[in-house]
Parts: C-alpha cells; structure tokens; sequence
C-alpha cells in the first residue's frame, strides 16, 4: 500500500503570498491519478488538481500542480482569503482504490 | 443542481448497526461509479468502499471489510452502507461521493455516525 505525506503539517502566510505544499509517496506514483482536494471547515471536499497538474472545472488558474514519481507539490500563486482551508492530496490505486495524505492546513499568519 | 444528499446517520453503541443512504440528483446516477468516503472527528480522509454503476464491481477498505455492505438502486438513484457490527473507531462523517475514474468530482454534506456507548 502506498503511503502518501504531506508537508508542512501546517503553513502560515498572509493573503497575497505565495503557498507550496507538498506530497511525497512511499514509492512511485502514476501521475495520472495523482490529485488535490482543498476542504474548508465544517465543508466537504473539493476537487482542485486531478493528473497531477491538471484543474477542475472552475478552479482559479491561481492553484496548480506539479511533481511526478514520488514528489508532487500544489501550488497557489497569490493566496486570497478564501484560499485557507486544509489541503489533501490523493492517489487512485487498487487496494486500497484511494489513499489520502494526512493533509496540510492552510493558516493565516 | 448537481447534489448527493446523505442521510441515516446517528448515535449507536457499540456492536450496533446503521444503514445510511445517498440520494443523487442532478445527474445521470446510472452511469456513474460511487464511493463512500469517511472522516474522523478531526482528522483526515478514508476510503471506505467502492461500487460500479452496475453493481458488478465492489471494494472495500481492510478496516471495514466483511462488516459494511455497499449496495445501489439506480431506479432510486440511490446509494446505500450497511454497517454492522460497528465500533467505536467507526465514528466519523461519512461522505457519498461520485467517483471520476481516478479521482473524485462529487461530494455530499456528509452524515455524522457515533459509536458510543
């Protein structure tokens, strides 16, 4: 079973500032089915990246993705109030057919 | 509008069961393949179980194997967790959520389940 972490636990920024967050994988993974949820509290998730890098319908071009074997990073370029909430990544596999990463909370500063 | 609505959730003790459903709307329910996903009181995300639109292909995470029954009725367009033999480890929000192939594009509000005696 691939193990997915994510780093930083927690990150502090203020509004404008740029947010990399990343997710390494026990071992190599597809980026095919490498994908990026944000959920803000008391909200269910929300698909934001999926392939790696590729956003979802009406996600801001100011979220993208990248990475590929066993590193993969979310990036959001300017973050706007909205924009902290608690982040995870995910890998679609067989068994188990989908792993999350223990997330990374999006805090201001 | 495109929703899943969960509902069947609550308080249960320990060795109890619990059915919860799914209610889909806003969408061809038939075509697509269904998840259900749950989140500890502060904590991060589970699969729980999978099934195919037409029910020939079901998964289940090793945690909730041989005690949860994932089944749907897509003339209902409805989804369903059985859950027995339920234990305090099982208490979460539990999320229906529609499955995209390799990822997941849909999801409910969510239904609290309580394992507590």
């Amino acid at each position: 079973e691939i193990v997915l972490t994510q780093s930083p636990g927690t990150l502090s920024l203020s509004p404008g500032e740029r947010a990399t967050l990343s997710c390494r994988a026990s071992q190599s993974v597809d980026s095919s089915y490498l994908a990026w949820y944000q959920q803000k509290a008391g909200q269910a998730p929300r698909l934001l990246i999926y392939g790696a890098s590729s956003r979802a319908t009406g996600i801001p071009d100011r979220f993208s993705g990248s990475g590929s074997g066993t590193d993969f990073t979310l990036t959001i370029s300017r973050l706007e109030p909205e924009d902290f909430a608690v982040y995870y990544c995910q890998q679609y596999g067989i068994s188990p057919m989908y792993t999350f990463g223990q997330g990374t909370k999006l805090e201001i500063k | 509008e495109v929703q899943l609505v969960e509902s069947g959730g609550g308080l249960v003790q320990p060795g109890g069961s619990l059915r919860l459903s799914c209610a889909a709307s806003g969408f061809t329910f038939s075509t697509y393949s269904m998840n259900w996903v749950r989140q500890a009181p502060g904590k991060g995300l589970e699969w729980v179980s999978y099934i195919s639109s037409g029910s020939t292909a079901i998964s289940y995470a090793d945690s909730v194997k041989g005690r949860f029954t994932i089944s749907r009725d897509n003339a209902k367009n409805s989804l369903y967790l059985q859950m027995n033999s339920l234990r305090d480890e099982d208490t979460a929000v539990y999320y229906c959520a529609r499955d995209g192939g390799i990822m997941i594009t849909l999801w409910g509000q969510g239904t609290l389940v309580t394992v507590s005696s």
